[in-house]
């Protein structure tokens, strides 16, 4: 089965800090998206950031940026300069390039608490 | 403009009831669905359509309806609820199917079951 690992549950940062998010995952597929959303307390899912698995170069968006090791099958994301606003759980997830359509699978989460 | 809506954003109900919830999104897009993030925030897809037509339907009761009269609803019918299916039930769209289509999701409807 396809899963998506996140072994950190709640992660805490200071405010202006720099945290970093990690997610593994497990597939034989070797093209594939992988995604980063972020749930904060008013339940929406928003997309932070996404990256192709044949692309070598890892997405970068303002202050988000992605570690990708695909070889390690790994996705970390990395928040720079830390916000209040950035208090949310995050969820890694992947999606397969099959016909037809795929759901996207999610992992657990991850809930970041910024310190003020 | 909200791209993805939801209603109710609560609802809050009897075992045995019947009750849906509605969705739809103003982006254009062919695509859309139905998951459910239980209350260790786990979410799992339900249902996906793809121009009114289900192409996802993953191990979900058979009391779970999803309808979709049109591109821009997707619309979940839930009879006889269950105390097991109280949860956050989230509606998404995409551009199409492929796995390249970035999905949007809604605010989310927060399903009680007493």
């Amino acid at each position: 089965a396809q899963t998506v690992t996140q072994s950190q549950p709640e992660m805490s940062v200071q405010e202006a800090e720099t945290v970093t998010l990690s997610c593994t995952y497990d597939t034989s597929e070797s093209d594939y998206y992988l995604f980063w959303y972020k749930q904060p307390p008013s339940r929406q899912m928003i997309l932070v950031i996404r990256q192709e698995a044949y692309k070598q170069q890892n997405a970068t968006e303002n202050r988000f940026s992605v570690n990708f090791q695909k070889a390690a099958k790994s996705f970390s994301l990395k928040i720079s300069d830390s916000q209040l606003g950035d208090a949310a759980m995050y969820f890694c997830a992947y999606r397969l390039p099959y016909s037809g359509n795929t759901p996207l699978v999610f992992g657990k989460g991850t809930r970041l608490s910024v310190i003020a | 403009d909200t791209a993805v809506s939801q209603t109710p954003k609560y609802l809050v109900t009897q075992m045995g009831n019947d009750k849906s919830i509605k969705c739809e999104q103003n982006l254009g897009h062919d695509t859309m669905y139905w998951y459910k993030q239980d209350s260790k925030k786990f979410l799992k897809i339900m249902f996906s359509y793809n121009n009114k037509e289900l192409i996802i339907n993953e191990t979900v009761p058979n009391r779970f309806s999803p309808k979709s009269p049109d591109k821009a609803h997707l619309n979940l019918h839930i009879n006889s609820l269950e105390l097991g299916d109280s949860a956050v039930y989230f509606c998404a769209s995409s551009q199409g199917a492929l796995f390249t289509d970035t999905q949007y999701f809604g605010p989310g409807t927060r399903l009680t079951v007493l």
